[in-house]
C-alpha cells in the first residue's frame, strides 16, 4: 500500500460527459501529479501541483483541468469526454518535487472507460 | 525534447534465465535515471535509480548503470523469478539535483515481463 488513495476505482460513462477523479496523497506529502496511462501512449505526465499552486504541466488537454486544495487532496476534471480519453489515471505524490528522493507514490489508479 | 525508449515487449523468460531490458534516453542537461514496477492491479513503485553518470542503481537482485556516453540504463538480472513478472518502466528527471518543488518524471512506454515456471 503506497498511501495514495484514488477514487473510484472504475468508471464507465458516454462521450460528451463530465467525470471528477479524486486524489489523496500520502500523509505528508506536498506534492501531488497526475499520469495518463493508455496502451499506445504510454505513462503521459498531465499536470503538478506543490501544496496547492500548480507547478509543472505536461500533455495536458484544454478539457482537462485539475487543483489542489487546502487539505491537500486533488481532482482531475475531465469534460466534453471522447472515446480517446479511455485510460487509466494515476496520481502520484512526494514530499517535495522529485528533487527530494526522486521517488513517487503511486496511487492504483482509476480506469475511465468512455463508450 | 526529452524523452526515454525501451525495447518493446512482451519479454517472456524461463525461471533463472537472466534478464536485460533495454533503456536509452535523450536528454538536456544531466537527467537522474530511474527503473519504476508495476505489478497486475497495482500503481507503479520505484524499483531503483541512479542520480549521476556511472552509478549503479540496485535493489532485489536487479541492477542498472547510468551509462552516460551510451545514454543508456539498461536493468539487469541475474537470476528471474516468476514473482518478477511485471511491466518495467524506464524514466528520467531532470530536476531531482537541482532542488526545489517542481519537477516530474517522463517515463518510457514500460516493457511486460512475464517469467514461466
Amino acid at each position: 500500500d503506497s498511501g495514495v488513495t484514488q477514487t473510484p476505482k472504475h468508471l464507465i460513462t458516454a462521450t460528451g460527459q463530465r467525470v471528477t477523479l479524486r486524489c489523496s496523497p500520502r500523509s505528508g506529502d506536498l506534492s501531488v501529479y497526475w499520469y495518463q496511462q493508455s496502451l499506445d501512449q504510454g505513462l503521459q505526465f498531465l499536470i503538478q501541483y506543490y501544496n496547492g499552486e500548480e507547478r509543472a504541466k505536461g500533455n495536458i488537454l484544454e478539457r482537462f483541468s485539475a487543483q489542489q486544495f487546502p487539505d491537500l487532496h486533488s481532482e482531475l476534471n475531465l469534460s466534453s469526454l471522447e472515446l480517446g480519453d479511455s485510460a487509466l489515471y494515476f496520481c502520484a505524490s512526494s514530499v517535495a518535487g522529485v528533487a527530494g528522493t526522486g521517488e513517487l507514490f503511486f496511487g492504483e489508479g482509476s480506469r475511465l472507460t468512455v463508450l | 525534447g526529452n524523452s526515454v525508449t525501451q525495447m518493446e515487449g512482451p519479454v517472456t523468460l524461463s525461471e533463472e534465465a537472466f534478464l536485460t531490458i533495454n533503456c536509452t534516453y535523450t536528454a538536456t542537461g544531466y537527467p537522474s535515471l530511474f527503473w519504476y514496477v508495476q505489478y497486475p492491479g497495482e500503481g507503479l513503485q520505484l524499483l531503483l535509480k541512479a542520480t549521476k553518470a556511472d552509478d549503479k542503481g540496485s535493489n532485489k537482485g536487479f541492477e542498472a548503470t547510468y551509462r552516460k556516453e551510451t545514454t543508456s540504463f539498461h536493468l539487469e538480472k541475474g537470476s528471474v523469478q516468476v514473482s518478477d513478472s511485471a511491466v518495467y518502466f524506464c524514466a528520467l528527471s531532470l530536476y531531482m539535483n537541482y532542488g526545489g518543488s517542481q519537477g516530474n518524471l517522463i517515463f518510457g512506454k514500460g516493457t511486460k515481463l512475464s517469467v514461466k515456471p
